[in-house]
């Protein structure tokens, strides 16, 4: 069936590093991506997003390019900072259902 | 509006007792989902409701889960003879039509413990 499949965490990086969280789905077709984020006592955050094959979404400095050729959309972001610390989950919707991985939790060391 | 908001945040229950959660969406959005999350997982999909209709469960929903959405603005999830594998967060989202591109805005849960 459909699923996401992320890099297990946590990840620790200092401050100004650059990050990659790696994702890949499989699907039957082309669903729409999806990276959330969920910060220490809030709710999930949709981060950005991506609805079609080479669509880059980005937000706060993350972006994330949908590859369809390597079924992948993985997450970047130039230089983290400690507020970046959370977790973070990358997801597709496929049929009007949000299928979650597993999250990745983020650690930035000032 | 301020977004979804979930009652209550917290609930402990013991075991074999009845649990009763509410959501409510934004107020213009006609889809309302129900999400499962428990400790290093993700969110798994339990329901969702168009309107007043619920259209899809998971095999996850056994038959002592129930959700409702009587008219079509806030929905309740009720769990029934609770087990303890019941603990988990409950989440509830929302989002204005349906579709891949619709953007579902979630509620930040209720953490139900069952003792």
């Amino acid at each position: 069936g459909d699923s996401v499949t992320q890099m297990e965490g946590p990840v620790t990086l200092s401050e100004e590093a650059f990050l990659t969280i790696n994702c890949t789905y499989t699907a039957t077709g082309y669903p729409s991506l999806f990276w959330y984020v969920q910060y220490p006592g809030e709710g999930l955050q949709l981060l950005l997003k991506a609805t079609k094959a080479d669509d880059k979404g980005s937000n706060k400095g993350f972006e994330a390019t949908y590859r369809k050729e390597t079924t992948s959309f993985h997450l970047e972001k130039g230089s983290v900072q400690v507020s970046d610390s959370a977790v973070y989950f990358c997801a597709q919707n496929r049929d009007d259902k949000i299928i979650f991985g597993k999250g990745t939790r983020l650690h930035i060391l000032p | 509006d301020t977004g979804v908001s979930q009652d209550p945040r917290h609930k402990i229950t013991k075991r074999g007792q009845n649990v009763t959660f509410r959501c409510d969406p934004i107020s213009e959005h006609n889809r309302l989902y129900w999400y499962r999350q428990t400790l290093g997982q993700g969110p798994e999909f339990l329901t969702y409701f168009q309107n007043e209709a619920q259209l899809e469960k998971s095999r996850l929903l056994s038959d002592r889960f129930s959700a409702e959405r009587p008219k079509g603005s806030f929905s309740t999830l009720e769990i029934q003879r609770t087990e303890q594998g019941d603990s988990a967060m409950y989440l509830c989202a929302s989002s204005f039509g349906g579709g891949g591109r619709a953007e579902a805005f979630f509620g930040q849960g209720t953490r139900l413990t069952v003792v």
